[in-house]
């Protein structure tokens, strides 16, 4: 069966450094997701994506956020100068066409 | 979309039925009910939706009252991978590309 498939596993950052997360979408959907769950927390929306332009964001999307999709397989979510309050489970999702949603393993993000 | 209220934990019997409830009186006629889960820092993984008629899939049954109020998800036969958070996101239909807005969910634990 088809799956998000996510890079790295888990990154280690120090404050102020760039991070980018790397997601693979399942092959022929159309909208991209990102989202992210601080250590007990609910999961939240970071920002949606189709026919390579932003869709929706949230207020968490500041300009420190950045999503870009450089090839036909490749969905990567950047975040220029990192913050403590970053470190997250950060999780990829791609969307077919009018269905469910299918969610990524998720990039474990801690900055020191 | 509609508020959803779940309990915040319930523990089940491996074998038996985990019956998992949840509220959402203010839901209106063109919303449907998903549910996810989350086990242990994993992505979300969808498990079923519906709009009114019950549904049934390989994985659960979803099981709406009559007035759409409330519904309850049944794990038939729980096991020890079942152990999960479990959410109910409430969404209009024509909003399947929109972002999932997930609430607390209700922390299943199955016991042996």
């Amino acid at each position: 069966e088809p799956e998000v498939t996510q890079t790295p596993s888990h990154q280690v950052t120090q404050m102020g450094q760039e991070v980018i997360l790397r997601c693979v979408p399942i092959s022929n959907h159309l909208y991209f997701y990102w989202y992210r769950q601080i250590l007990g927390q609910k999961v939240e929306f970071l920002v949606s994506f189709y026919n390579n332009e932003i869709s929706e964001k949230s207020e968490i999307f500041d300009d420190q956020f950045s999503v870009e999709r450089p090839d036909g397989s490749n969905f990567t979510l950047k975040i220029r100068s990192t913050k403590l309050e970053d470190s997250a489970m950060y999780f990829c999702a791609s969307i077919q066409q009018g269905d469910t949603q299918y969610f990524g393993p998720g990039t474990r993000l801690t900055v020191l | 979309d509609a508020k959803t209220t779940q309990p915040p934990s319930m523990d089940c019997a491996e074998g038996r039925a985990a019956n998992l409830p949840c509220n959402h009186s203010t839901i209106s006629g063109n919303e449907y009910v998903y549910w996810y889960r989350q086990i242990h820092s994993q992505g979300p993984q969808y498990i079923i939706h519906g709009l009114k008629n019950n549904e049934t899939n390989e994985m659960a049954s979803l099981i709406i009252t009559e007035d759409r109020k409330s519904s309850t998800l049944i794990l038939p036969h729980a096991t020890l991978r079942d152990t999960a958070v479990y959410y109910c996101i409430v969404r209009f239909s024509t909003d399947s590309w929109g972002k999932l807005q997930f609430g607390a969910g209700t922390q299943v634990v199955v016991t042996p």
